[in-house]
């Protein structure tokens, strides 16, 4: 995993408006896809995933959106709320029960 | 979703010494792997527990220094051997059930002095 020491990029947004986190990823045999978000003092918690031979997924309240031309992965949260301000990381996975290779992270607040 | 605690929460250690932490899942998983996250930072794999046999190392990590054990399949362990600050971490355990997502325990704080 990729690793940009203490100072993570943050994303700070007004609760209410909706919340886009990006990811690069790096492996372009990388067929699987997943954001986690983690608060702290807790693991990582799934959110959603995403499979390469899809290009959007929904989930409640999250958009997962798959670029694999530019190998690029974003989670896009409608009306961003103060329960979720956390850290939130992409990572892929090239097969089946092989390892996960997390991305830096980047820390989302959400202003009151 | 399988759920997964682990033990201990979180300890401080002497270096030199050796901390096993405990990872059990409520049910039978085919996959357990072992994650350090360093402060701040992002989660890196140690190793994929393997039931019945050896754990298979990431690069960078080695038997000697962080022993796995799996008796079953809803078990396992994760030692620190000869712990040193640079140990400092939080080390989490992850599943893998029926599915291909992976689902991750709290974690455990250990900081070493």
């Amino acid at each position: 995993g990729e690793s940009v020491g203490l100072h993570l990029p943050t994303l700070s947004v007004q609760e209410g408006d909706n919340s886009i986190i990006n990811c690069a990823y790096s492996n372009s045999a990388s067929d699987y896809f997943i954001w986690y978000k983690q608060e702290s003092g807790k693991g990582p918690q799934f959110i959603i995933d995403i499979r390469s031979n899809m290009d959007k997924r929904q989930g409640q309240r999250v958009t997962v959106l798959l670029n694999k031309t530019v190998k690029h992965l974003s989670l896009q949260i409608a009306a961003t709320q103060p329960g979720d301000s956390a850290v939130y990381f992409c990572a892929e996975m090239e097969e089946y029960g092989n390892k996960l290779v997390f991305g830096a992270g980047t820390i989302l607040r959400v202003k009151s | 979703s399988a759920v997964i605690s682990q033990k201990p929460s979180r300890d401080i250690c002497q270096r030199g010494t050796s901390l096993t932490i405990q990872c059990q899942v409520d049910s039978q998983v085919t996959m357990m792997f072992w994650y350090r996250q360093q402060p701040g930072q992002s989660l890196t794999l140690i190793a994929t527990a393997n039931q019945g046999s050896e754990a298979t190392y990431e690069s960078g990590f080695v038997i000697d220094k962080f022993p796995i054990s799996r008796p079953n399949l809803t078990f396992s362990t994760l030692t620190v051997s000869n712990m040193s600050p640079e140990d400092s971490s939080i080390y989490l355990c992850s599943v893998v059930g029926g599915a291909e997502t992976q689902y991750f325990g709290p974690g455990t704080r250990l900081l070493v002095l």
